[in-house]
């Protein structure tokens, strides 16, 4: 299994909305991230978590609030965003740090 | 920051053809990966690559490590239909994975 499982696949919030993303892995990776992709980009770096810990984050806004309640499970939980924050969310995991990530489909939010 | 730059941004070609684009950096990097993305779908792994010279072939792909390890490259032999998408090279930086630009491919049948 080498599936990564992003839910919802499409979100519509607005700018007063508090919402969650949320990502889920079963195949015993220890590191797991959040990228962000506007259209015609490459995935920009957001958060690593490493042994369910923050290890990296890329000066992301504090409306983006990551969480690990687990080895398996990662949310972004979403709060107060901009029109501009309109984008797909990828999350991704791999064994260790950086190393062969495997992705999830994303989830396509649209701020209103 | 790191910045990785991938050539051709497009291509268009014809069914059957052999595609080549490569990834370049002035960073070394000690890991290129490359992925493939259709639209709305989340990338997916095509070829890992750690060695500096290394050859990876899976099927009808094969990469390879540049020996500066500032480079690498991927070709796509006999192309077909699904081939079409968004290929991504990512180089592995401080435990960070850094994507390049992009290479769009179009196959016409």
């Amino acid at each position: 299994d080498t599936e990564v499982t992003q839910t919802p696949k499409h979100l519509v919030m607005g700018m007063t909305n508090k919402k969650s993303l949320k990502c889920e892995q079963h195949m015993g990776h220890r590191a797991m991230y959040w990228y962000k992709q506007k259209a015609k980009k490459p995935p920009e770096l957001m958060f690593v978590y490493s042994y369910e810990k923050l290890s990296i984050n890329e000066s992301v806004p504090s409306r983006f609030s990551p969480e690990c309640p687990n080895s398996s499970l990662l949310n972004l939980h979403l709060h107060a965003l901009q029109p501009e924050d309109s984008a797909l969310y990828l999350c991704a995991s791999s064994q260790a740090d950086g190393v062969e990530a495997f992705f999830g489909q994303g989830t396509r939010l649209t701020v209103v | 920051g790191q910045q990785l730059n991938q050539s051709p941004q497009s291509m268009f070609i014809q069914e059957g053809e052999d595609v080549s684009m490569n990834c370049t950096s002035s960073s070394i990097f000690n890991t290129w990966l490359w992925y493939k993305q259709d639209p709305g779908e989340g990338p997916v792994l095509l070829i890992a690559l750690y060695k500096a010279g290394e050859l990876t072939s899976n099927g009808r792909l094969t990469a390879q490590f540049g020996i500066t390890r500032k480079d690498s490259f991927l070709n796509i032999s006999a192309s077909i239909p699904s081939d079409v998408g968004i290929y991504f090279c990512a180089g592995l930086w401080a435990d960070k994975l850094i994507f390049g630009t992009g290479t769009r491919l179009q196959v016409f049948p």
